[in-house]
């Protein structure tokens, strides 16, 4: 079983819409939560941090995390085509460093 | 405040050679950590340096290897290259060592091995 699981997609969502991202980690104990988007070509780029179970907002995006669950979401509201990207899901389980999920391709329709 | 540089942005090698990155981190950042990035494998965890020191190790041969000076600039090697070795290599900068704080990656180096 993987660390961390993210869909790979691709997810198409039209613009204006609300987008989904889903990631399921297998370490209980994990604690640090981090969502990464990449666009083609570009390295990861940091766009949300969560720490404790519920929801953490900034700007468009909302990040949940359920511990008891071990899953974690980003949502995207308002969709724009400039959120096309690869949106990829880390995980910290407290011994190593990051696991990454291979990520979930959003494509933002105009 | 400048962001993570990684020099140099791009690298052609042959198999067999051995080839050296540079990563500067963020200011007052200590931590730093390099990962692969495949398409095939996604991004994987190469190994961290904190205060000079390697903290943690992923599950790479020993032809990959790291050091960290004390102006916390980290440099990363691999010796013998293989074909296998071609990929985007990334580093990333943290305040806290382990994973447990924000990482900020730089823009990676890719390279590829012919």
């Amino acid at each position: 079983q993987k660390e961390v699981e993210q869909n790979s997609g691709p997810l198409s969502v039209p613009e204006g819409a609300i987008a989904s991202l889903n990631c399921t980690y297998s370490d209980r104990g994990s604690q640090s939560f981090f969502w990464y988007r990449q666009y083609s070509g570009k390295s990861p780029e940091l766009i949300m941090s969560i720490y404790s179970n519920g929801d953490k907002e900034d700007g468009r995006f909302t990040a949940q995390l359920n511990k008891a669950s071990q899953y974690v979401s980003l949502l995207i509201r308002d969709s724009q085509p400039s959120d096309s990207a690869t949106y990829l899901c880390a995980v910290n389980p407290g011994a190593n460093n990051l696991f990454f999920g291979t990520g979930t391709r959003l494509t933002v329709i105009p | 405040k400048a962001g993570v540089t990684q020099t140099p942005r791009y690298l052609i090698k042959t198999r067999g050679q051995q080839v050296t990155l540079s990563c500067s981190p963020i200011s007052g950042h200590r931590s730093v950590s390099w990962y692969q990035q495949t398409p095939g494998q996604g991004l994987q965890f190469l190994f961290e340096y904190f205060s000079e020191t390697q903290r943690n190790k992923g599950n790479f041969p020993g032809r990959f290897s790291g050091r960290q000076f004390s102006n916390s600039r980290s440099e990363m090697n691999v010796s013998t290259l293989e074909l296998g070795d071609s990929a985007l290599y990334l580093c990333a900068s943290s305040f806290i060592s382990g994973g447990a704080g924000e990482q900020f990656f730089g823009p990676g180096t890719r390279l590829t091995v012919l």
